[in-house]
């Protein structure tokens, strides 16, 4: 059975105290991994894909890298408005999608 | 450019009675889904749809059904509440099977 682990379960940061958030997964055959970001009250939203292991993607203080087993949410130097949940799920080779249960994090000005 | 609209975004129901939650996408995606968020757990999926026409299980399917009505409107049916259904409801779409999903901002439900 495919499982997505994620840690901390909450984080909280100075403004510019850069920190990573860690995504553990088990699956048969990756088709490829994803990050959303869920603000209070909202949907999730996407953020990047990953396909294969030494994978990365960037976007703004965001950098998300992919291994065999694990995925990194590396964010350098927060500010109050990168406060959210920020959720990883990884696809199967059938297609099967299996979401963590997330990463809290507020960055305190 | 709406994206993904659910109503309604707030429901309090007693057990026993049923409701219909609605979602509709204006983006031309063939993939549709239900979710259900509870706290401390990953977002589990409820139903989908592929295409236009089908409709699958997904792990929690159980006092659900769904209707795909057209491209564009999925929804999702409580025949009989029951507490346990009590849940923050998101629908989503994609434009295939492995794409990244575009949510709605979901529905609080409450059961009592």
């Amino acid at each position: 059975e495919d499982q997505v682990t994620q840690s901390p379960e909450a984080l909280r940061l100075q403004e510019g105290e850069s920190s990573s958030l860690n995504c553990s997964y088990t699956v048969s055959g990756l088709r490829g991994l994803f990050w959303y970001r869920q603000d209070p009250g909202k949907g999730p939203e996407f953020l990047f894909t990953l396909y294969s292991a030494g994978e990365e993607k960037e976007k703004e203080r965001l950098k998300a890298t992919l291994t065999k087993k694990e995925s990194f949410l590396h964010i350098t130097a927060p500010k109050p408005e990168d406060s959210a949940t920020y959720l990883c799920a990884v696809q199967s080779n059938d297609y099967k999608l299996s979401f963590g249960a997330g990463t809290t994090v507020t960055v305190r000005a | 450019n709406a994206g993904v609209t659910q109503t309604p975004k707030f429901q309090v129901l007693k057990t026993g009675q049923s409701m219909t939650l609605q979602c509709a996408q204006d983006m031309n995606h063939n993939s549709m889904y239900w979710y259900r968020q509870d706290p401390g757990m990953g977002l589990r999926l409820i139903y989908y749809s592929a295409s236009e026409g089908t409709t699958d299980k997904g792990e929690v399917p159980n006092g659900y059904n769904v209707s795909r009505l057209n491209k564009r409107e999925f929804s999702l049916r409580l025949e009989s509440a029951a507490p346990s259904q009590t849940s923050v409801y998101f629908c989503a779409s994609g434009p295939r099977g492995d794409s990244p999903l575009h949510f709605g901002n979901g529905t609080r439900l409450t059961v009592t």
